[in-house]
This record gives C-alpha cells, structure tokens and sequence, in this order.
C-alpha cells in the first residue's frame, strides 16, 4: 500500500482543467513543502513536472500548476492537451520511519 | 547534458545477489544526493534508497532495509546498489536518478532518470 494515496484515474476533455489529488499525513505532504509531480508515459522514464509544491522546473509548460492545503496536494492541469495523457504520480519527503522519500500510487490521466 | 545509465539488471533466482551499477556524466556528480526508485511490473513507482553527495548519509524503504545496500564512488561517477536475499517482489524496472537540489540531503525532487535497468527474480 502506498504512502500517499491518490484517485486510480482522473479524465477530461480536450482543452478542460483535470486536478488530481495526493493525499498523505501531517508527517508528510502536511508537514512540508517537499511535494513533487512526475509524469511518466508508457514506456519512458518519468519526467520531474513540479517541485516544492508549486514550482515548475525550465521547460515545463505553464499548464500545469501545483498547490497544497493540509495534507493534499493537488497537481492540476489546464487547457488538457492528448500528450498529457499519461500516468502522474506525486511525491513527498516524509518524517515516517527512517525512510526519506515516498511516493503516491499514481493516477492515469485520460484525454477524451 | 546530464545522463545516467543503470547496468547489472539480470534474471536470478530467489534468495540470490547482484549489484547495480549506474554511471553519470553532465554535472558535478559528488555535489548531488542520489536515488533509486524501482517500478514493478506494470505497477507504479516506489521509491528504494538514496545516499547524499559525499556518501555520509544513506536511508531505505522499509520494504529494502537490511537487504539492499547503497554506495557510490565520486571517483569514477557511479552509483551502485547492492541487492541481497532477492525476492520474487523485488522484480522491478529500477532506475537511478538525481536530486534537484545541492547542499542538503533530499527535497524529494528528482529532476533527472536513468531508463532504468531490468532485474527479474524467477
């Protein structure tokens, strides 16, 4: 089971807004703002879309945003485009245990 | 341009060992805390291990403790990651990537992956 619980699949329209959420603990995605969004298509490595919560590294498109409130996340995507449909995953450092990092259970993301 | 190139994935039975090796080049690689995340077979990422720039701190996965051991030689820019008493769960893609950020251990971002190496446990 994985630390940060997200939805199995979220879908939306060409040119719609799709949030997702990622949801984990006070010892966790509550406690810091060391949240992070991948993106990963079949296939490829993931690709790093936000950092810290809301910060987009060079090169990624201004579409996706990120925020936080309490212990979710959310990564949402505006203006869906078909190559953004792909498998995202969130991410956390985490307090819990000795482990350092964990990850959300991804959710696959479909464009109608 | 950075890259990072995992090798050692095999098949091998339960309860064997191997090593995994992954080389990086573009950037000054003893300044970054480095990571191993695995991806079984079509399930999602989890994350295995990381050691910081100078190899003084190290944590794991609960799932790994005692078992999988990470080091790395700024030498020659490489990372490894010693697997022990393989189980058939630890059959996974397993990629090794980069921290964002210097000069702290880990903000859970990693900006940079490998195309992973494949270790079947059969």
């Amino acid at each position: 089971q994985s630390a940060l619980t997200q939805p199995a699949s979220v879908s939306g329209s060409l040119g719609q807004s799709i949030t997702i959420s990622c949801t984990g603990t006070s010892s966790d995605v509550g406690g810091y703002n060391f949240v992070s969004w991948y993106q990963q298509h079949p296939g490829i490595a993931p690709k790093l879309m936000i950092y810290d919560v809301s910060n987009r590294p060079s090169g990624v498109s201004y579409r996706f945003s990120g925020s936080k409130f309490g212990n979710t996340a959310s990564l949402t995507i505006s203006g869906l485009q078909a190559e953004d449909e792909a498998e995202y995953y969130c991410c956390s450092y985490t307090s819990i245990s000795t482990q350092y990092v964990v990850f959300g259970g991804g959710t696959k993301v479909t464009v109608l | 341009e950075v890259q990072l190139v995992e090798s050692g994935g095999v098949v091998v039975q339960p309860g064997g060992s191997l090593r995994l090796s992954c080389g990086a080049s573009g950037f000054t690689f003893g300044d970054y805390t480095m990571h191993w995340v695995r991806q079984g077979p079509g399930k999602g990422l989890e994350w295995v291990s990381l050691i910081s720039g100078d190899g003084r701190s190290t944590y794991y996965a609960d799932s790994v403790k005692g078992r999988f051991a990470i080091s790395r030689d700024n030498s020659k820019n490489s990372l490894y990651l010693q697997i022990n008493s393989l189980r058939f769960e630890d059959s996974a893609l397993y990629y090794c990537a980069k921290d964002l950020v210097r000069g702290i251990v880990s903000t859970a971002s990693l900006d940079h992956w490998g195309q992973g190496t494949l270790v079947t446990v059969s």
